[in-house]
């Protein structure tokens, strides 16, 4: 079955500084792999995709993920951390049936 | 706003009562997931619908547990007998199924808390 793991349930990071946000992925087959953000009281909103072709995939705000087949990651990144982004991410990757099979969270604070 | 919405977005209620929500996805979407989240987890995919088709229920979806998509465009969920274990925010999730990658997009949730 298709799972991913997110290894910290919490990161914090200056303003100003980069930030990595970690995901290990399981799949048989083809990875497709999410990543999400949540803010307080709100639903998903999506951040970015990796389906094929480059490694490094941009999204949304700002941020960017780097997909490593034989490391099995999909570590979310960012090159400089606003307070705003604070927030819970989520990795996830798509299993069959086209159903997302979301990781535990990582709950990203942005310091002042 | 042409993103998936949710209603209500907020629902308490007392253990035993029956609690209905509703999910209108993106128009021209013809599929629809439903998810549950705990406090601390992340979603847990519940059913999907397919048009009007509901094509896959997971084992977490008891038998109190039932969905509609009528006319294959808003979608209901229905708890009946509430329990205190149903206490969660509950998603909805809307994607086009012309690729296999087509990404899915969340409403804002609806939040049960059962008493």
């Amino acid at each position: 079955a298709q799972s991913v793991a997110q290894p910290e349930d919490q990161v914090n990071v200056a303003e100003g500084n980069p930030l990595t946000v970690k995901c290990t992925y399981s799949v048989s087959g083809n990875p497709y792999l999410f990543w999400y953000v949540q803010y307080p009281n709100r639903g998903l909103q999506f951040l970015l995709k990796y389906i094929t072709g480059d490694n490094l995939v941009k999204g949304s705000y700002g941020f960017e993920a780097e997909f490593n087949k034989s490391q099995t990651s999909f570590h979310l990144k960012k090159p400089s951390a606003l307070v705003s982004d604070s927030a819970l991410y989520f990795c996830a990757v798509r299993d069959k049936d086209d159903k997302i099979i979301f990781g535990k969270g990582t709950r990203l604070h942005i310091l002042p | 706003d042409t993103g998936v919405s949710q209603d209500p977005r907020h629902k308490i209620t007392k253990r035993g009562q029956n609690v209905t929500f509703r999910c209108d996805p993106i128009s021209e979407h013809n599929r629809l997931y439903w998810y549950r989240q705990t406090l601390g987890q992340g979603p847990e995919f519940l059913t999907y619908f397919q048009n009007e088709a509901q094509l896959e229920k997971s084992r977490l979806l008891s038998d109190r547990f039932s969905a509609e998509r009528p006319k294959g465009s808003f979608s209901t969920l229905e708890i009946q007998r509430t329990e205190q274990g149903d206490s969660a925010m509950y998603l909805c999730a809307s994607s086009t199924q012309l690729l296999p990658t087509d990404t899915q997009y969340f409403g804002p949730g609806t939040r049960l808390t059962v008493l």
